[in-house]
């Protein structure tokens, strides 16, 4: 079974910045395209961020929300099964529980991560 | 971007009965593959999503068979035959055919 297990969530001030990890198990990690979701609270789910998997028939250059482009950056360790966002320039409409999932049609999820930023 | 209209958005059911959410797209979600790239997702209270069906009517593995997709083009829908207590949560489609991926609003089905 799929594993996504989320870190490096908590409390920043707007202006900081902040690393999102997701260590993944059970599956080929290296092929897949791997994307970030995220929910404000309360609210809907939003799209975040998308990287491509290597070695595969579908390439495609990482993908961002306007809301984040220019902000966040996608990225994956593959010595280490791991997915990165890296989130700087944080606002408070940044807070949301983040979520990693596998693909970039969504087809696991891990438990999420929150983030708050407050002053 | 892609905009996705869900409706009813508070959708009340009686345990034993149908239920049916709708799905409209802003443009047609047709791939250039012939594929038609529509999911939807559950979200039970306090946990994190889960995709139920994928391309309009593929059920992920596990999803019970009382779950089942249809639609084509701009127009789906995602039908419940009998509604059980936990199938209590809020329903989301999601197009991935365009990029940025968009979401609709979410359908929270309750129990009346």
């Amino acid at each position: 079974e799929v594993q996504l297990l989320e870190s490096g969530g908590g409390l920043v001030q707007p202006g900081e910045s902040l690393r999102l990890s997701c260590e993944a198990s059970e599956f080929n990690f290296v092929i897949y395209a791997m994307s970030w979701v995220r929910q404000a609270p309360g609210k809907g789910l939003e799209w975040v961020a998308s990287l491509s998997g290597e070695g595969g028939t579908t390439y495609f250059d990482p993908y961002y929300a306007d809301s984040v482009k220019g902000r966040f950056t996608i990225s994956r360790d593959r010595s280490k099964n791991t997915l990165y966002l890296q989130m700087n320039s944080l606002r408070a409409e940044d807070t949301a529980v983040y979520y990693c999932a596998k693909g970039d049609w969504f087809d696991s999820w891990g438990q999420g991560t929150l983030v708050t930023v407050s002053s | 971007d892609v905009v996705m209209t869900q409706s009813p958005l508070p959708l009340p059911v009686t345990l034993g009965q149908p239920a049916s959410i709708s799905c409209r797209s802003s443009q047609s979600l047709v791939y250039s593959d012939g594929n038609t790239l529509l999911n939807w997702f559950q979200q039970r209270p306090g946990q994190s999503p889960r995709r139920l069906i994928y391309k309009v009517s593929y059920r992920d593995s596990g999803v019970p068979d009382r779950f089942s997709g249809s639609g084509s083009d701009s127009d789906f829908t995602l039908n419940i035959s009998r509604v059980e207590a936990e199938d209590v949560g809020i329903y989301y489609c999601m197009q991935a055919t365009h990029w940025p991926h968009t979401f609709g609003q979410g359908t929270k089905l309750e129990i009346k």
